[in-house]
């Protein structure tokens, strides 16, 4: 069965330094979101991306962040500089169709913890 | 604006006793739910999902949860708990017309043998 794969599954990093989290949606999909959940909080969208641009994104997705798909086949968000706030697991999904209808499919996730 | 409220943060029962796990959600539009489970260190896993179809939706593993529009309730249901079915749970409405998702906070099953 098809699955959405995420790397790494845990990162470290310092305060300031950039990350990029990696993606691999499930290879017929067209639409990819990242979500993040912080510990203890809910999950929050962040982005949706469609045909190589941003279709939806939420007020916490600034400039700091950034997505794109690089190769066809992965999916990368990038923090530019992190912050300790932005410590949180982040998850990628895909989806075959957009709209509110369509079932979105979930990577494993990425911890990321900033120190 | 649109929400969701999981009405119980973690839920307990014994093994072969049925299992409730409430969600309340408001939306303007006509709304999509959902309802995800993820297992520890695992990725989010739908277990089923309302689309307008029909207000009785079943899901994979023996769940399935009723649309009711006049108690604004989408509730998880499964009449016999087994181990396998202790993990997180989340209701997700999505907003009508755009790709925004809103996740409940969760609810954790405890399941006792």
């Amino acid at each position: 069965e098809p699955e959405v794969t995420q790397t790494p599954s845990h990162q470290v990093t310092q305060m300031g330094q950039e990350v990029i989290l990696r993606c691999v949606p499930i290879s017929n999909h067209l639409y990819f979101y990242w979500y993040r959940q912080i510990l203890g909080q809910k999950v929050e969208f962040l982005v949706s991306f469609y045909n190589n641009e941003i279709s939806e994104k939420s007020e916490i997705f600034d400039d700091q962040f950034s997505v794109e798909r690089p190769d066809g086949s992965n999916f990368t968000l990038k923090i530019r500089s992190t912050k300790l706030e932005d410590s949180a697991m982040y998850f990628c999904a895909s989806s075959s169709a957009g709209g509110n209808y369509n079932e979105q499919f979930f990577g494993p996730g990425t911890r990321l913890t900033v120190l | 604006a649109q929400s969701v409220t999981q009405l119980d943060s973690h839920v307990s029962v014994s093994e072969g006793t049925p299992v409730l796990l409430r969600c309340n959600y408001s939306s303007s539009y006509s709304p999509s739910l959902f309802w995800y489970v993820q297992h520890p260190n695992k990725g989010l896993q739908l277990l089923l999902k309302y689309t307008s179809a029909a207000t009785l939706v079943k899901g994979i593993n023996g769940f399935e949860a009723e649309f009711k529009k006049s108690e604004t309730s989408f509730h998880l249901t499964k009449p016999s708990a087994h181990m396998s079915d202790a993990a997180e749970y989340f209701c997700v409405v999505n907003q009508g017309g755009g790709f925004k998702t809103i996740f409940g906070a969760g609810t954790r099953l405890f399941v006792k043998a």
